[in-house]
């Protein structure tokens, strides 16, 4: 499978606990994005990287939030001292180029914080 | 900031009737996305609209793109049950920022 690839797919966590995701972007695909969705809303934007340089980042994204992409490839989300407000499918996208270009979304991680 | 808006955000369909749904945006962008997604999964790329006056059409849907009045359309032919979902507009900046969606529910 070429396509974006996230895992896991599924995470129940503590509340205080931390988690990470992974993102694999398609293979070439500069441009990575994270969303996060709840239920019943749109994707709200959370902070993308061009190649290894994370270049924006959301008011959303608490300093409890961390992404990084070391290597311009794959990339990390991770969240400190989860919160029940943190439940959310989080969502990873790729595209290659700038922002002309198509972005593919993975199938998502999906949080449940206890 | 970029604020995206789409009506309606709910919209039950009789089969074979057409409908309309509209995105807004409120800051000049020349490329929208539309997207498609079905209960517990992802988003499916549906259209990529890159300049003013852009149309595309895929079956039943064709979506438009008027930059001047920043205004996304996507329109249903001929509804069918295998449309219902939920649509996305996405607009395009330096990152995408998307609508709330319009659940589209096709009734027999």
């Amino acid at each position: 499978d070429t396509g974006v690839s996230q895992d896991p797919r599924h995470k129940i966590t503590k509340r205080g606990q931390n988690v990470t995701f992974r993102c694999d972007p398609i293979s070439e695909h500069n441009r990575l994005y994270w969303y996060r969705q709840t239920l019943g809303q749109g994707p709200e934007f959370l902070t993308y990287f061009q190649n290894e340089a994370q270049l924006e980042k959301s008011r959303l994204l608490s300093d409890r939030f961390s992404a990084e992409r070391p290597k311009g490839s794959f990339s990390t989300l991770e969240i400190q001292r989860t919160e029940q407000g943190d439940s959310a499918m989080y969502l990873c996208a790729s595209s290659m180029g700038g922002a002309n270009t198509e972005a593919f979304f993975g199938q998502g991680t999906r949080l449940t914080v206890v | 900031e970029l604020k995206v808006e789409q009506n309606p955000l709910f919209l039950s369909m009789q089969e074979g009737k057409n409908y309309t749904i509209y995105c807004n945006y409120s800051t000049t962008s020349d490329r929208l996305y539309w997207y498609r997604q079905d209960p517990g999964k992802s988003l499916e790329s549906l259209f990529v609209l890159l300049s003013n006056g852009a149309v595309k059409q895929e079956g039943r849907l064709m979506a438009s793109l008027d930059t001047k009045a920043r205004l996304s359309t996507l329109h249903i032919t001929a509804a069918v049950h295998d449309l219902s979902a939920t649509y996305f507009c996405a607009v395009v900046l330096n990152d995408m920022r998307f609508g709330a969606g319009t659940r589209l529910t096709v009734k027999p």
